[in-house]
């Protein structure tokens, strides 16, 4: 079985500062990882994906996400947070033999403060 | 733009209905699946279809049901509707089955039942 923990439902951050949202996973084999982004009244938008390559991934608009197996972590960062990148954000896990479905975390609300 | 449809955008009707959901994969994609999100369960897997079969399922109820055409594009069932189905309904394309396949999601249909 695999499944997603996002630590913190509400994250507010200050423009220019950087951003920390954080997910550890659970899974009997080796996942591929994605973090995707819904925008008010939006559909899911890919941000980044692991996927057993480098542990370091780069997303688009400034994102990445660090996959470190020891910790079952794939914390979701960026440098500098822009007022458009409040949003919510789902950590997403998937697992050859699974099915193949993603089970989807339960979201993290990001603010962005002017 | 992801490249997916979905229509309708909104959806109201009375709980006892049955109403479809339809969906279009982008154009290289043979994978299609279904996704509910509501406030209280957040984001689930319902249904995946690769190339008109299905392949696994998920958290959908019997009085759910979907299919995949000849053309790939996929319809979402929901009869004898409650209050309890409201919610937005998503569905995602892939090219592949396998867990590295990135889904791209549709904008959603928002079903309200009243």
């Amino acid at each position: 079985a695999q499944s997603v923990t996002q630590l913190d439902s509400h994250v507010s951050v200050s423009e220019g500062t950087p951003v920390l949202l954080r997910c550890n996973y659970s899974s009997s084999y080796s996942p591929s990882l994605f973090w995707y982004v819904q925008h008010p009244n939006k559909g899911l938008q890919l941000l980044l994906k692991y996927t057993s390559a480098a542990t370091l991934v780069k997303g688009i608009n400034g994102f990445e996400a660090e996959f470190k197996k020891s910790e079952t972590s794939f914390h979701l960062t960026k440098p500098s947070a822009h007022m458009s990148d409040a949003a919510e954000y789902f950590c997403v896990v998937s697992v050859a033999g699974s099915a193949r479905q993603l089970t989807f975390g339960s979201g993290t609300q990001l603010t962005v403060l002017p | 733009d992801s490249g997916v449809t979905q229509t309708p955008k909104h959806l109201i009707t009375a709980t006892g209905q049955r109403v479809t959901l339809r969906c279009s994969p982008r154009s290289e994609d043979l994978s299609v699946y279904w996704y509910q999100q509501s406030l209280d369960q957040g984001l689930q897997f319902l249904i995946h279809y690769y190339n008109g079969e299905e392949r696994a399922k998920g958290n959908i109820l019997e009085r759910f049901s979907a299919q995949q055409f000849p053309d790939l594009h996929s319809e979402l069932n929901l009869s004898s509707l409650e209050l309890g189905d409201s919610a937005l309904y998503f569905c995602a394309s892939s090219a592949g089955t396998g867990s590295i396949h990135e889904q791209y999601f549709g904008p959603g249909t928002r079903l309200t039942v009243t």
